[in-house]
């Protein structure tokens, strides 16, 4: 157990839809990642949080979108969903920036779009 | 942006030593890290290099040589749990963002 709590576990909605993502981080840790993982790519890192703050952006594309609330506990919204934005949706957090620090994850959310 | 590129698939036999190469070129390398992941499942972290050499965890350790932007992951006295999918990412930066290869699957035969 990494200490990463991801809700939910699975969603299934259909295309056009939005839909909201949660990730609680382990105790302590001030940073949150965001990642998608599809059957066709590898772990594509989407977006970082730190104490409340963007720290770092990666392929999010702007349908997408994500905030950290002051108890550090972060959300990814998914809108307008497209077949293609099936996949499994990590969540990982670290203690401070990300400076030699590992990414513990949390098991994941699977979207899957009908 | 980065190039990271790991070999798709290896296979090795059970008690055997295993390398699993990394290659990647960046504009801002601060960082190397290992992970495993096992099908379905979160990856987990195994090593982290930062400076040119070998870091030794138990069966597991992992090389870099920045000048060569090249790592390895070495496995021995493989053991049939062994069989995932492990995944070399490069910290780029100061913020925490990292960029994954794509995986190595290997599979542990008896």
């Amino acid at each position: 157990d990494s200490g990463v709590t991801q809700t939910p576990k699975h969603l299934i909605t259909a295309t056009g839809q939005r839909v909201t993502l949660r990730c609680s981080p382990r105790s302590g840790d001030l940073s949150v990642y965001w990642y998608q993982q599809s059957l066709d790519q590898g772990l594509q890192f989407l977006i970082q949080y730190y104490n409340g703050e963007e720290r770092a952006k990666g392929n999010i594309l702007e349908r997408f979108s994500a905030q950290q609330f002051p108890d550090l506990h972060s959300e990814l919204n998914l809108s307008s969903l497209e077949l293609g934005d099936s996949a499994l949706y990590f969540c990982a957090s670290s203690v401070g920036e990300g400076k030699g620090q590992p990414q513990h994850f949390g098991d994941g959310t699977r979207l899957s779009i009908l | 942006g980065q190039n990271i590129d790991q070999p798709t698939e290896m296979t090795a036999t059970e008690g055997a030593i295993v390398q699993i190469n990394c290659t990647y070129q960046t504009s801002g390398f601060n960082g190397l890290f290992w992970y495993q992941q096992h099908a379905g499942e979160a990856p987990t972290f195994l090593s982290y290099n930062v400076l040119d050499g070998l870091e030794e965890k138990g069966r597991f350790s992992s090389f870099l040589s920045r000048s060569k932007g090249y790592s390895y992951l070495l496995l021995k006295e493989l053991q049939m749990k062994d069989s995932a999918s492990y995944l070399c990412a490069v910290r780029e930066g100061n913020a925490g963002k990292s960029t994954f290869g794509d995986g190595t699957t290997l599979t542990v035969k008896p």
